[in-house]
This record gives structure tokens, sequence and C-alpha cells, in this order.
């Protein structure tokens, strides 16, 4: 099955300063690539996700990058701001065939943006 | 639109008891999935469910868990006995069809002791 791996496990940075997470993926059918943010006592929410077929998407301060190729993606957070700070999750769908759309997540960083 | 619901929010039981929980999807939405988050790590697959139909259950432990989603919209997860290991989040997810985004509930926080 697919293994994702995500670095590092925790990020502190200035406000202002960028912000980069990275992950592998083991599968190279995997072709769905989200990020979810998951905030204290909250369930994960989905901030930006990326498809094969794309080497980038960007989303204001949030840009995704994917390199099929390396089998890697990561999350980059521009001018962070304190409420940036969370656990930031990767994850790669998971190949179970067709009509089963699974995830496979990483074990998340804990970002802290330092006022 | 409103989010995936989830009840209880916290539940603390011992070991050998025996506990439910519940979940009401986004409205429309197809799948749903139950994850078990345990301390420091990120969600692990339970059960899929595509309508009132189990698309996976490969990762249950089903000499312990159960899940049902009657009529195709909420569900229940169960476990009966519970261990200290099953102490961890169990998240609720769903999506409109099994390529679309998965939304998630705020979860259940649940301590065996």
């Amino acid at each position: 099955g697919e293994n994702v791996e995500q670095h590092p496990s925790t990020l502190s940075v200035q406000e202002g300063d960028s912000a980069v997470i990275k992950c592998t993926y083991s599968d190279s059918a995997s072709n769905y690539f989200p990020w979810y943010k998951q905030e204290l006592g909250k369930g994960p929410q989905l901030i930006i996700d990326i498809r094969s077929n794309v080497g980038e998407k960007k989303d204001q301060r949030i840009a995704v990058t994917l390199n099929k190729t390396a089998k890697h993606f990561s999350l980059h957070i521009t001018e962070t701001q304190p409420e940036d700070s969370a656990v930031y999750f990767c994850a790669a769908e998971g190949g179970k065939g067709a009509g089963s759309y699974q995830l496979t997540f990483g074990k998340g960083t804990k970002l802290s943006v330092i006022p | 639109e409103a989010g995936v619901a989830q009840s209880p929010r916290y539940k603390i039981i011992e070991k050998r008891q025996s506990v439910a929980f519940w979940c009401n999807p986004i409205s429309g939405h197809a799948t749903l999935y139950w994850y078990q988050q345990i301390l420091g790590q990120g969600p692990k697959l339970l059960i899929q469910f595509q309508n009132n139909g189990v698309v996976d259950d490969s990762q249950l432990p089903k000499d312990r868990f159960s899940a049902e989603r009657l009529k195709g919209v909420d569900s229940t997860l169960k476990i009966q006995p519970a261990k200290l290991e099953d102490s961890a989040v169990y998240l609720c997810a769903s999506s409109r069809n099994d390529r679309s985004p998965l939304h998630f509930g705020n979860g259940t926080r649940l301590t065996v002791t």
C-alpha cells in the first residue's frame, strides 16, 4: 500500500517568514495530493490540493509543488501569520483501484509562527 | 452548507466496555469514511462506505470494531470491548463521491482507562 513520509515534524518560523513542508510517497500510481490544516480540537480542513497533471498550484499565500518523477510534493506558506500556527498533514491517494478513493496521511508537521 | 456532525465530542470509558460514535455527513455526500487518529499521528482509515455499502474495511479490527451506515446517510462506529490502545480521536469524513475532496468532522476523543 501507499506510504507517506512528512518532514519536518515541527517547524518554528518568525511572523512574515516562509514555511516549507515536504512529503514523499511510495505508490507511483497515486495522482491526488491534498494538504490539510488541523487546529487544536478540530478536524482536518482541506487547504489546497494538487493532481498529478499539474506541477504547481497557488492560492494566495499557499502553494503546492509536485515532482512525480521523484515522488515528492511540498507545501509553501509565504508571509506567515500567527493564525497559520497549526498541524499540517499531507496525504496521497492510495492505489486501491477504480471506485475506491482513499487517502494515506503523513504524520503531520506542527507549525508555530512566532509574532 | 452544514459541515460533518459528530457526537459525542468526548468519551471516557474503562477497558472492556463498549462505546458508539455517531456521524451525520454533509447532505448529498455519498461517500463516508471513519478515520482513527492517535495522538501525534495522521488519520488512519478504518472503513469507507459508498451510500450504504462498504467499499473497504480492510483496516478495521473486526473482532472489536463494527460500523454501519443505514439508509446511506448517518453512520455509527462501535467498539466492543474497548482496549487501552483504542484511545484516539475518531474522525468521520464525507465526500460528494469517491473522487471528491474529503470534509472532516471535529471528531470524538475517546479515552480508555
